[in-house]
């Protein structure tokens, strides 16, 4: 099946630096991709969906000057922490649809963040 | 939120036994699926049951969905040790060039030997 990838698997950083993480569909291409954050042993809270050439849509409360998304070609979407605090620490797991139209989901392995 | 909830939030058997979890949801769906987590892993797409099915069967798995209930549930049947993770449901919101999906609370499945 297609295999969703994402660099790094763990990040430590001080807090206030900035972190980018990488969303890559290996073998597909995707014009939408989904990016969530997880808590410890609670579920995924979608954050913003990234869109080929163009913005980002964000749901409610997420922060887009926050969470930088570019999604600048077909199989590359990045989100970027920006002046991250230890409250941002958390697993973020991106997500891209299985093809045009469908309904599954293609999910990365997850970006371990913890700020310090 | 238009979060679903799970419940169990945790279930505890001994390997061969059956485990079932149920799925409650709050708005119209086209369809439901269930996903598989590893610890500290990606999620795994499991099955997807459409609004119009009632039952769906994939090897060990068999996922019912009631939609007057605005429920589903996912049985596990004779299961091992490689089970134990965490499955949730999610249903979908089509966002006209890809289908959004909001996740349930979670079940947290450990299976013993």
């Amino acid at each position: 099946g297609a295999v969703v990838s994402q660099h790094p698997s763990r990040v430590i950083c001080k807090s206030g630096t900035s972190v980018k993480i990488e969303c890559r569909s290996l073998d597909f291409q995707a014009t939408t991709m989904f990016w969530y954050r997880q808590f410890p042993k609670q579920s995924l809270m979608l954050m913003a969906t990234s869109n080929e050439g163009s913005k980002a849509t964000y749901e409610q409360g997420v922060e887009k000057d926050k969470f930088l998304i570019n999604h600048a070609s077909l199989t590359l979407s990045t989100l970027t922490v920006t002046s991250a605090h230890p409250e941002d620490s958390s697993f973020y797991i991106c997500s891209a649809p299985s093809g045009w139209l469908t309904d599954t989901q293609y999910f990365g392995p997850g970006t371990r963040l913890t700020v310090l | 939120s238009q979060q679903g909830e799970e419940d169990p939030q945790a279930l505890s058997i001994q390997e061969g036994e059956n485990a079932t979890m149920n799925c409650s949801y709050k708005t119209s769906i086209n369809n439901l699926q269930w996903y598989r987590q590893n610890s500290g892993r990606g999620l795994v797409h499991l099955i997807l049951i459409r609004s119009n099915e009632r039952e769906k069967h994939s090897g060990r798995l068999r996922v019912t969905l009631d939609t007057s209930k605005k429920s589903s549930s996912l049985l596990i049947t004779a299961s091992r040790a490689a089970d134990t993770a965490s499955y949730f449901c999610a249903t979908d919101r089509y966002t006209g060039t890809a289908s959004k999906l909001t996740f349930g609370t979670g079940t947290r499945l450990q299976v013993m030997l």
